[in-house]
């Protein structure tokens, strides 16, 4: 069974500290990671897509990676802005395009 | 306006009321899903559509229906509402590299 596991559950950081998020998964033929943002009562944000080990994303403030066991979502400098709840999802050999498999994400505050 | 669109935002009915949320989309894009998302169990797939003609149970379908109006619309029924069906329930569209596009959500409470 495919299964996505983030940690940790919270974090909170100080404005500018840099920090990152992880996402292991166990998977059956991995065809895609997917990070997204969800504020609180909005619906989750498309951040990035990962196809491959060693491929990298950035978007201002976010660089995602990923590995052939885990995802890192890495913060530099993080602003209160920041502050959400970031979930990574996988689509797999299984899946195909029926569906994502979500973690439970990893809720952030960053504090000025 | 967005691209994805969910009417209601939020909605309070009774166990037993029959409940349908609404989905439209003006992306243009075909696959389109609806899910349920509960405080520490992430988001679970209830059903998706990759066209009119095709629909598809998720992983909890049980209690719940839904309607492929037209390739933009995608409705989500609830028969007879229970209060374990009290979540926030999000449309999505799928997009050509398998991301999803997510409404802003409806909010669900059975009392």
């Amino acid at each position: 069974e495919d299964q996505v596991t983030q940690s940790p559950e919270a974090l909170r950081l100080q404005e500018g500290e840099s920090s990152s998020l992880n996402c292991s998964y166990t998977v059956s033929g991995l065809r895609g990671l997917f990070w997204y943002r969800q504020d609180p009562g909005k619906g989750p944000e498309f951040l990035f897509t990962l196809y491959s080990a060693g491929e990298e994303k950035e978007k201002e403030r976010l660089k995602a990676t990923l590995t052939k066991k885990e995802s890192f979502l890495h913060i530099t400098a993080p602003k209160p802005e920041d502050s959400a709840t970031y979930l990574c999802a996988v689509r797999t050999m299984n899946t195909g395009f029926q569906k994502l498999v979500f973690g439970t994400g990893t809720r952030l505050l960053v504090s000025p | 306006d967005a691209d994805v669109t969910q009417t209601p935002r939020n909605r309070i009915t009774k166990t037993g009321k029959r409940i349908m949320l609404e989905c439209s989309q003006t992306k243009g894009h075909d696959r389109m899903y609806w899910y349920r998302q509960d405080p520490g169990l992430g988001l679970r797939l209830i059903y998706y559509s990759f066209d009119v003609k095709d629909i598809n149970k998720g992983e909890i379908s049980d209690g719940y229906s839904v309607s492929r109006q037209a390739q933009a619309k995608f409705s989500l029924s609830l028969e007879s509402a229970i209060p374990n069906q009290t979540a926030l329930y999000f449309c999505a569209v799928g997009g050509d590299s398998g991301e999803l596009f997510f409404g802003e959500g409806s909010r669900l409470t059975v009392l």
